[in-house]
Formats: structure tokens, C-alpha cells, sequence
């Protein structure tokens, strides 16, 4: 089965630095996601992203985040000064089209923890 | 009016067993009712999922059971097996175009035990 794949799978930095998490949507997909799931919590909605535009984004996703498609094959989320409650894991994920029942695929995850 | 409400928090059942995990929503737009799985160190794998013009849906041992007016759906995984354990998420969302978040529940921990 084709899959999202994201790198790293861990990442470590400071308060206040810059962060990017990668992935790369499977190559026919067409519809991005960004989603996070804190420690023990629930997976939350983060942002969704179709051609080249932002289509929704939740309430977590304020101006530190923002997303691109740098090329056509890569999907970033970067966040520009990271907090504590920034840590989490961040799962990338991707689907062909947005028609009923068009299956979602999840990236096995980025863990991001801000010291 | 968002939340996806899912019980029990964990579920330990025997090997062989019936697993029945239930969520229940608010937001009568939701139309899409998915359940994940999600193994340690992985992304939620979609598991099956239905819509509200069915009361039910079954794929092998895996079965979802919805109730429209009660606005409550439930997982069932029959003769569960102890590769079953993992976390569970319901999940809903509104289909329409460019809206195709999903609200997830709070998952469940299911362990088979032998």
C-alpha cells in the first residue's frame, strides 16, 4: 500500500526556535492535512491545504504556523517560534480526492518536543 | 457541538472475546463516521467507516453499528485477537467540498489478553 511518508520522526529544539516538519504525500494525492495528537489526547485537526491554498484551518493554527508545497513532492509545516505546548505528534496525511468515502492516509508521525 | 464523545477510555478483553467501543456526536452535519487504528509509533490507519444512510456496516470481524436518532455509533471486533490491540479512534466529519476535517474522539486502549 502506498504510504505519507514524514522526516524526521524526532525532532528536539528550543523554545522560541523555528521548526519545519516534512512530508511527502503519496504522488497522486491532491488533498493535505496537518494534524496533531498531544501526549495521551485526542488527534486534533490542524489545517487542510489544496491547490496551493490553505482550505481550512482550526483554531490551533494561528500565525506561528503556516504550511507550504515547496515543490511537487513535499509538504511542510513550519512553525516559527515554538512554545512548550508546541510539543506533540504531528501527523501529516493526504487523500486523492475529497468525493465520499476516498480513504485518508496518515504518515506514521513527526514527535516534536520544545524544551 | 464538535466533540466526538468515545468510551471507554481503555478496554481489556479475552482473547476470542466481542470488543465494543461506542462514541457519540452533537453536530447532526456530520455525515462520514470513520474508526482508526493506531499502533505505537504510528499514524491512525483507517479501519472501516460508514455513513447515516446505513444502521450498519461489516468488514471480517470488524463492525460498526450507527443509530441515527440517537446520534451514537459503536465498534464491534468479534473473536478479537491479541494483534487487535491498539488504539481506537471514532471520528466524524462534514463531507462537503473543501470541509473534509475530522473530529476525532479521545481513543480507547484495547488490550487482548490471552
Amino acid at each position: 500500500e502506498p504510504e505519507v511518508t514524514q522526516t524526521p520522526s524526532h525532532q528536539v529544539t528550543q523554545m522560541g526556535q523555528e521548526v519545519i516538519l516534512r512530508c511527502v504525500p503519496i504522488s497522486n494525492h491532491l488533498y493535505f492535512y496537518w494534524y496533531r495528537q498531544i501526549l495521551g489526547q485526542k488527534v486534533e485537526f490542524l489545517v487542510s491545504f489544496y491547490n496551493n491554498e490553505i482550505s481550512e484551518k482550526s483554531e490551533i493554527f494561528d500565525d506561528q504556523f503556516s504550511v507550504e508545497r515547496p515543490d511537487g513532492s513535499n509538504f511542510t509545516l513550519k512553525i516559527r517560534s515554538t512554545k512548550l505546548e508546541d510539543s506533540a505528534m504531528y501527523f501529516c496525511a493526504s487523500r486523492r480526492t475529497a468525493t465520499t468515502n476516498e480513504k485518508l492516509f496518515f504518515g506514521s508521525g513527526t514527535q516534536l518536543s520544545v524544551l | 457541538q464538535q466533540q466526538v464523545k468515545q468510551s471507554p477510555q481503555s478496554l481489556i478483553v479475552q482473547k476470542g472475546g466481542i470488543s465494543i467501543i461506542n462514541c457519540a456526536y452533537e453536530n447532526t452535519a456530520f455525515d462520514y463516521f470513520p474508526w482508526y487504528q493506531q499502533f505505537p509509533g504510528k499514524g491512525p490507519a483507517l479501519l472501516i467507516a460508514i455513513r447515516p444512510d446505513v444502521s450498519e456496516k461489516k468488514e471480517g470481524r470488524f463492525t460498526i453499528s450507527f443509530n441515527k436518532s440517537a446520534k451514537q455509533f459503536s465498534l464491534h471486533i468479534m473473536d478479537s485477537q491479541p494483534g487487535d490491540s491498539a488504539t481506537y479512534f471514532c471520528a466524524a466529519s462534514s463531507r462537503g467540498f473543501g470541509n473534509e476535517k475530522l473530529t476525532f474522539g479521545t481513543g480507547t486502549r484495547l488490550t487482548i489478553i490471552p
